[in-house]
């Protein structure tokens, strides 16, 4: 999997919208961009995934660089629920099975 | 509906012993998976099973590592020998069918292993 780079830590507060940004500028053409998030004392949650367009569902909204280097994820309101590692990963469109999680960006969310 | 879980959720252990950690996937997902994570890393991959073969091991650390799934739905992740580098949050997940760039990985809670 091509590598990732996203800050070790944001902080927001709550009901305010959160941009997580991740960097990406070794991605290939088939690589889809994946977000998990980890909550504390949790596995990992799907979050949100995109190849070229933006892609909104219920819990996020994914904002993909029209030359696909960079990504944002974006939680329009965040909650303290929100508060949670958040993971941008890489997976090749092929047979690719294995997520390659990074350290992820810790954000908190203050009340 | 049922989401993928793990047993036990904590198992403390002597360095040197033998343990197994079950994982029972969502219903019907083909696709299993074991991750590691020690404190304050990602997730790190171990095994990948499509149905009851091991479709790559190449994330196991060591011979003292083996898993197992011999009816493609429950496995179970079996550590030889323990030492107290093997510490760590062992995390199982399971996906619907045969993984592409774009299927998504539902995880259980993980069972926390602690050698002493």
């Amino acid at each position: 999997d091509a590598k990732t780079t996203q800050p070790n830590s944001m902080e927001s507060n709550e009901e305010e919208p959160v941009h997580l940004p991740c960097n990406h500028s070794t991605i290939s053409g088939t690589d889809y961009i994946h977000w998990y998030r980890q909550l504390p004392s949790q596995g990992p949650e799907y979050v949100i995934h995109g190849l070229t367009s933006n892609v909104n569902n219920r819990m996020a909204s994914l904002a993909i660089a029209e030359d696909r280097k960079s990504s944002t994820l974006i939680l329009h309101r965040a909650t303290l629920r929100d508060a949670a590692v958040y993971y941008c990963i890489l997976r090749d469109g092929g047979s690719n099975y294995k997520l390659t999680f990074g350290k992820g960006t810790l954000l908190t969310v203050n009340p | 509906g049922a989401g993928v879980s793990q047993t036990p959720s904590n198992k403390v252990t002597e360095k040197g012993k033998y343990v197994e950690l079950r994982c029972d996937p969502i219903s019907g997902h083909t696709a299993l998976y074991w991750y590691r994570q020690s404190l304050g890393q990602g997730p790190e991959f171990l095994i990948y099973f499509q149905g009851t073969g091991a479709a790559d091991d190449s994330g196991l650390p060591n011979d003292r590592f083996f898993a197992v799934r011999p009816e493609g739905s429950v496995s179970t992740l079996k550590i030889q020998r323990t030492e107290r580098g093997d510490s760590a949050v062992y995390l199982c997940a399971s996906s619907l069918k045969v993984p592409s760039g774009r299927d998504e990985q539902f995880f259980g809670p993980g069972t926390r292993l602690t050698v002493l």
